[in-house]
């Protein structure tokens, strides 16, 4: 069966220091990946999507950026982040070619920036 | 591109009631539809999901219907329980294409 996994879980960060969140997908191949975030007791914003390794668009300007170094691999970076940036990151995979769209999401990290 | 609108933003119910959950979208090419459900500090979880084959599809007691010629899709929950106490978030999608969410329900149960 498939299994989606983040790290860290939580984590607090000075405004103005970098980021790097990640996302592995077991027991799947080539799967679609996206990053979302979510501010508290708000929706869920498509922050970057992922088709295959090194193919990453951008649904969001910001100080945010993706890559996919590995098939099942999905890694969010910031070089400097904002107070802005704080909330509840939350990475979800679907199987790439299929007539299902079925989405299933990770168990999230929660970011919070001082 | 896909805009799917959801409506309350918050409900209330007393426990035993019923409550409804109503999303609407504009794109007619989109065929799936699925409904998450998220506890407080979790993850969304996919709760049930309806197919533009299908009118309607049922599980316990919880049930989602499906208008393709208004573009409405409903989620129905019966006989509420204090755990169905979370945030409810429609979506839709085309095949193989990405999944747009509504803004969510905050579904409180009432004692």
């Amino acid at each position: 069966s498939q299994t989606i996994h983040q790290w860290p879980a939580t984590l607090v960060q000075p405004v103005g220091s970098p980021l790097s969140l990640e996302c592995t997908v077991e027991g799947t191949s080539n799967p679609n990946l996206y990053w979302y975030r979510q501010a508290a007791g708000r929706g869920l914003q498509l922050l970057f999507y992922s088709v295959g390794i090194g193919q990453i668009s951008s649904e969001v300007p910001q100080n945010l950026s993706a890559s996919r170094p590995q098939d099942r691999q999905f890694i969010l970076s910031s070089k400097k982040l904002l107070l802005s940036d704080s909330g509840f990151y939350l990475c979800a995979w679907t199987v790439a070619v299929s007539r299902h769209n079925e989405q299933f999401f990770g168990p999230g990290t929660r970011l919070t920036v001082l | 591109g896909e805009n799917v609108e959801q409506h309350p933003s918050t409900l209330s119910v007393q426990e035993g009631d019923s409550a409804v959950i109503k999303c609407t979208y504009s794109d007619s090419a989109s065929n799936y539809f699925p409904w998450y459900k998220q506890e407080l500090g979790k993850r969304p979880q996919l709760i049930i999901d309806i197919r533009s084959n299908v009118g309607e599809k049922k599980d316990q007691r919880i049930a989602v219907t499906l208008n393709k010629t208004a573009k409405h899709f409903s989620l129905h929950i019966t006989e509420t329980q204090p755990e169905d106490s979370a945030v409810y978030f429609c979506a839709a999608s085309k095949r193989d294409d990405k999944i747009i969410f509504g803004k969510g329900t905050r579904l409180h149960i009432l004692p």
